[in-house]
């Protein structure tokens, strides 16, 4: 069946702008996270969702960062104002059970 | 919080050689232990996993096995492939927790 998507697969945006990055996760799957992947480093945990409810946001670096999930499906991942050390590749997983998380092919964001 | 490590960081091996790769943990609460392969430009492709109730788990040339008392799990790879050429990541998380702890990786390349 389909994988995680996400959207778009590239972003080039000026600092000081904003951004939406979006994430379809796998069709049954309740929960849905967003991780940060900087160049050269391993996966940073931003925010995961269960349902429409994001009960752990601990991971987000700042008050610019916000998600949101609608209809226990989509979600919505948008950074306010970005700055140079937002550039990074985004991911989004989904997952049926705690755990076993299945990955998109993350959304590039570059920050000039 | 948990920190995981990753050894090596870079791991280069002749086509039909054995490939491991370690990681250590240090909250004594993770439980479960996934392995992911990352090509380039691709998001990360779970591979194998294994929860603390087992001491092994093989799958075809891939196998991981994990020490509890030591808190440390390894993957092993056989008769590697030049396909097999990627970044490996380890990671830990509990059953009580949604994120993924990640290692910072391991480059991989299988050479002919």
């Amino acid at each position: 069946g389909a994988g995680v998507s996400q959207s778009p697969s590239n972003k080039v945006t000026e600092k000081g702008k904003d951004v939406e990055l979006r994430c379809d996760p796998i069709s049954g799957h309740t929960a849905l996270y967003w991780y940060r992947q900087s160049l050269g480093q391993g996966l940073e945990f931003l925010i995961y969702f269960q349902g429409n409810s994001a009960p752990d946001k601990s991971g987000l670096p700042s008050d610019r960062f916000s998600a949101e999930r609608t209809g226990g499906s989509v979600s919505t991942l948008t950074i306010q104002r970005t700055q140079q050390e937002d550039s990074a590749v985004y991911l989004c997983a989904s997952s049926r059970e705690i755990n076993e998380q299945f990955f998109g092919p993350g959304t590039r964001l570059t920050v000039l | 919080g948990e920190n995981v490590e990753q050894h090596p960081s870079t791991l280069s091996v002749q086509e039909g050689d054995s490939a491991v790769i370690k990681c250590t943990y240090s909250d004594s609460a993770s439980n479960y232990f996934p392995w992911y392969k990352q090509e380039l430009g691709k998001g990360p492709q779970l591979i194998i996993d294994i929860r603390s109730n087992v001491g092994e788990k093989k799958d075809q040339r891939i196998a991981v096995t994990l020490n509890k008392t030591a808190k440390h799990f390894s993957l092993h790879i056989t008769e590697t492939q030049p396909e097999d050429s990627a970044v490996y990541f380890c990671a830990a998380s509990t059953n009580s927790g949604y994120a993924l702890n990640f290692g910072k990786g391991t480059s991989l390349l299988v050479t002919p």
